[in-house]
This record gives C-alpha cells, sequence and structure tokens, in this order.
C-alpha cells in the first residue's frame, strides 16, 4: 500500500497569500495518478486537480498541482475566502489511498 | 445534471448488516467507474472500494476485505454496498463517488453508526 503524507498539518495564511501543500508518496506513484480534493464542513469533497497537474472543471487558475514520482504539489497563488478548508492528496496508480489531510485556515 | 443520492445508512449494533445503495442520473453511468469512499466522524478520506463498468470490484482497504461486497446494476443506474460483519471502527459517512481521473462527482453521504 502506498501511504501519502501531507505537510504541513494546518496552514495558517492571510487572503491573498499563497499556500504551498506537500504530499509525499512511500513510493513511486504510478504515472502521477495524483489527484487533490478541498473539503468544507458539512460537504462532500471536490476534486482540483487530477494526474498531479491538470485543473479538473470549473476550478480557478489560482490552483496549479506540481510533482512526480513520490512528491507532489498543490499551489494556491492567491488565496481567496472560500478557499480555506481542507485538501486532501489521493493517489490512484495502485489501488487508492489517501493523505491525512491539510487544513488552510485564515490567520 | 449528474446527481448521486446515497440511502441505506443507519445504527446497528456491532457484527450486524446495512446495505448501502447510491441511485445515479443525469450521466450514462454504465460508462464509468464508481468508487465508495468513507469518512470517520472528524477524520479523513477512506477509499472502501471501486468497480469497474462491467462490475470487478477492487476493495482499497484491507480492513473491509471479505466483510463488504460492492456491486452495480447498470439496468437501474445503481451502486451498491453491503456491509457485513460490522464493527465500531466502521461508524463513518459514506460517499458514493463517480470516477472519472478522480472522484468528480459525489453524493451526500449516509451515516453509518456501528455501536452497542
Amino acid at each position: 500500500e502506498i501511504v501519502l503524507t501531507q505537510s504541513p498539518g494546518t496552514l495558517s495564511l492571510s487572503p491573498g497569500e499563497r499556500a504551498t501543500l506537500s504530499c509525499r508518496a512511500s513510493q513511486s506513484v504510478r504515472s502521477n495518478y495524483l489527484a487533490w480534493y478541498q473539503q468544507k464542513p458539512g460537504q462532500a469533497p471536490r476534486v482540483i486537480i487530477y494526474d498531479a497537474s491538470s485543473r479538473a472543471t470549473g476550478i480557478p487558475d489560482r490552483f496549479s498541482g506540481s510533482g512526480s514520482g513520490t512528491d507532489f504539489t498543490l499551489t494556491i497563488s492567491r488565496l481567496e475566502p472560500e478557499d480555506f478548508a481542507v485538501y486532501y492528496c489521493q493517489q490512484y496508480g495502485s489501488s487508492w489511498t489517501f493523505g491525512q489531510g491539510t487544513k488552510v485556515e485564515i490567520k | 445534471q449528474v446527481h448521486l443520492v446515497e440511502s441505506g445508512g443507519g445504527l446497528v449494533k456491532p457484527g450486524g448488516s446495512l446495505r448501502l445503495s447510491c441511485a445515479a442520473s443525469g450521466f450514462s453511468f454504465s460508462d464509468y467507474y464508481m468508487t465508495w469512499i468513507r469518512q470517520a466522524p472528524g477524520k479523513g478520506l477512506e477509499c472502501v472500494s471501486y468497480i469497474s463498468q462491467s462490475g470487478s470490484p477492487i476493495y482499497c482497504a484491507d480492513s473491509v476485505k471479505g466483510r463488504f461486497t460492492i456491486s452495480r446494476d447498470n439496468a437501474k443506474n445503481s451502486l451498491f454496498l453491503q456491509l457485513n460483519s460490522l464493527r465500531p471502527e466502521d461508524t463513518a459517512v459514506y460517499y458514493c463517488a463517480r470516477w472519472n481521473a478522480g472522484a468528480d462527482y459525489w453524493g451526500q453521504g449516509t451515516l453509518v453508526t456501528v455501536s452497542s
């Protein structure tokens, strides 16, 4: 099983700042099959990025994904108030596993 | 418009069983993998199982192998999850989702509580 470790656990930032979230895999993710999700309280998750760097439909371009192999990054270039949420990475190259999540909170 | 509606959750005693259903609409159900993902209270996401268009199952979580069974009925646009031998640690919101290089549409979830 591929274990995904997300860091930091919590990120405290102000609106307008840049957010950088990390997801590290215990072994290489086949074909960079990695997705990022956003979840707000009381809601189902929403896919943000798939295949490591492709934005899902309707996702604003301030969200970008990068990385390959075992190290992946989600970047939010300028935080909007609606971006404060929990973010999860998921690999789907070998069975499917999720990271434990990073909470992006208002500073 | 894609719509997924789960049902069948509830309170069950340890060792009991439940059958979750997910009714899909607004897309060609038989063209997509489908998945069940759960979230324990205050915890993160965990893939439970997913199923191919033709019905081949994969169980992501070792803890559910041999106890849970995923299935689908393409004629009725429905996804199912049979939960047997339930344990307190199975307590979670169970989401069904459509798989399209990422889980791109999710239901609202159904709560399963395993407690005596």
